[in-house]
């Protein structure tokens, strides 16, 4: 977990405030996005998916945006708390003959009390 | 965190043993994989099964072998470790209503001097 996040892209808050951590896929034609948590030391966590045909999905405390026109995805985060720290990466699932998902790098997330 | 456990958590090996990772889960899940994460990298796919006995390479095969003879076990063997091979590999299991969510085990950090 810990040699992950050395060279990544780091977005710092305040505990309350909202957070947006943004994500550029590659394919157009992916049909599936999932955003997953990674806390040090530990495994990805699945928070969040949304299907090619939405734009929108909200979850707890969570939104994901979607603009195909564009590849891009959002991971919003509502009044961010110091458990939220973590690094987040967004996966795209490419429509191949079997199921693969593609990961990105990833975003850190600092949230200060 | 599904029912996912991966043996050994930390392994220290040298250069040009054999080393086999163990990813175990207890809800019978069909799909399962194999990825590899190291810094300024995604998650990368190393292998993946989709029954027993039936397995497939991923984008980063070279120098891996898997094997399935049970649903629930799924193991990883560096035939010989090269220090290329340093990372912390993660196994992941196919699930939920989406028919694309994966969920992944704690990891295995292996270092190879």
């Amino acid at each position: 977990g810990e040699s992950v996040g050395l060279h990544l892209p780091t977005l710092s808050v305040q505990e309350g405030d909202n957070s947006i951590i943004n994500c550029a896929y590659s394919n157009s034609a992916s049909d599936y996005f999932i955003w997953y948590k990674q806390e040090s030391g530990k495994g990805p966590q699945f928070i969040i998916d949304i299907r090619s045909n939405m734009d929108k999905r909200q979850g707890q405390r969570v939104t994901v945006l979607l603009n195909k026109t564009v590849k891009h995805l959002s991971l919003q985060i509502a009044a961010t708390q110091p458990g939220d720290s973590a690094v987040y990466f967004c996966a795209e699932n490419i429509p191949t003959g079997f199921q693969k998902l593609v990961f990105g790098t990833g975003t850190r997330l600092l949230v200060s009390p | 965190d599904a029912g996912i456990t991966q043996s050994p958590r930390h392994k220290v090996t040298e250069t040009g043993t054999p080393v086999t990772l163990r990813c175990h889960q207890t809800e019978n899940h069909r799909y399962m994989y194999w990825y590899r994460q190291d810094p300024g990298h995604g998650l990368r796919l190393i292998h993946y099964s989709y029954g027993v006995k039936d397995t497939d390479k991923g984008e980063v095969s070279d120098g891996y072998s898997v094997s399935r003879s049970k649903t629930e076990d799924f193991l990883l063997t560096l035939e010989s470790a090269t220090s290329s091979q340093t990372s912390v590999y993660f196994c992941a299991i196919r699930a939920g209503t989406s028919g694309y969510e994966q969920y992944f085990g704690p990891g295995t950090r292996l270092t190879v001097t």
